[in-house]
């Protein structure tokens, strides 16, 4: 069985300073993994995917995620905040062949002047 | 460009109406899929569709049916079996082995 939980409902930080978003997933063999960003009344778009390859994974817009395997994580990072960051992210885990795909609750960015 | 088109962006149904939520995509995806989003919990999995003539539920798929006629059609409908259908619904759609893409979404809410 699959799961995804993101630890934090809402992160807030300020402009130009790092973000981290927290994810933990529990899955029977090895997963795809994945962060979306979702800015409002829009869909999701993806910012990164992990499919067994490198662990420390690079996405658009400054992000990246690293995947630790004895920690069971995929924790997302950026450097620096950009206003531009504020949304909702969402942490993903499917399946290989992409079918069963199980969405974490959501992490609401805020990035403060 | 290609994409996945959701139409309309905001639909209002009265009580005991069926509505009708519209997904198209130029991607040449084999699978499509639709979810309902709520507040704080995520996306849930109402219905999704691997092939032509073929869907299967998904988790809350109670009040809602679908029909997979086209490939780059996957149409959603609201029946009026489905008490709470105020929610944002987003429709995807993927090929083997890769990320899903998505809609812009639909807003449906109760008049």
């Amino acid at each position: 069985a699959q799961s995804v939980t993101q630890l934090d409902s809402h992160v807030s930080v300020s402009e130009g300073t790092p973000v981290l978003l927290r994810c933990n997933y529990s899955s029977s063999y090895s997963p795809s993994l994945f962060w979306y960003v979702q800015h409002p009344n829009k869909g999701l778009q993806l910012l990164l995917k992990y499919t067994s390859a490198a662990t420390l994974v690079k996405g658009i817009n400054g992000f990246e995620a690293e995947f630790k395997k004895s920690e069971t994580s995929f924790h997302l990072t950026k450097p620096s905040a950009h206003m531009s960051d504020a949304a909702e992210y969402f942490c993903v885990v499917s399946d290989l062949g992409g079918f069963k795909t199980i969405f974490g609750a959501g992490t609401r960015l805020f990035v403060k002047a | 460009d290609g994409g996945i088109t959701q139409s309309p962006k905001y639909l209002f149904r009265k009580e005991g109406q069926n509505v009708t939520l519209s997904c198209e995509q130029n991607l040449n995806h084999d699978a499509m899929y639709w979810y309902r989003q709520d507040p704080g919990q995520g996306l849930r999995l109402i219905y999704y569709s691997q092939i032509v003539n073929d869907f299967q539920k998904g988790d809350i798929a109670e009040g809602y049916s679908v029909s997979r006629e086209k490939k780059e059609s996957f149409p959603l409908t609201v029946t009026s079996a489905q008490k709470n259908p105020t929610a944002f619904y987003l429709c995807a759609s993927s090929i083997e082995f890769k990320p899903q893409h998505f809609g812009d979404g639909t807003r449906l809410s109760i008049l």
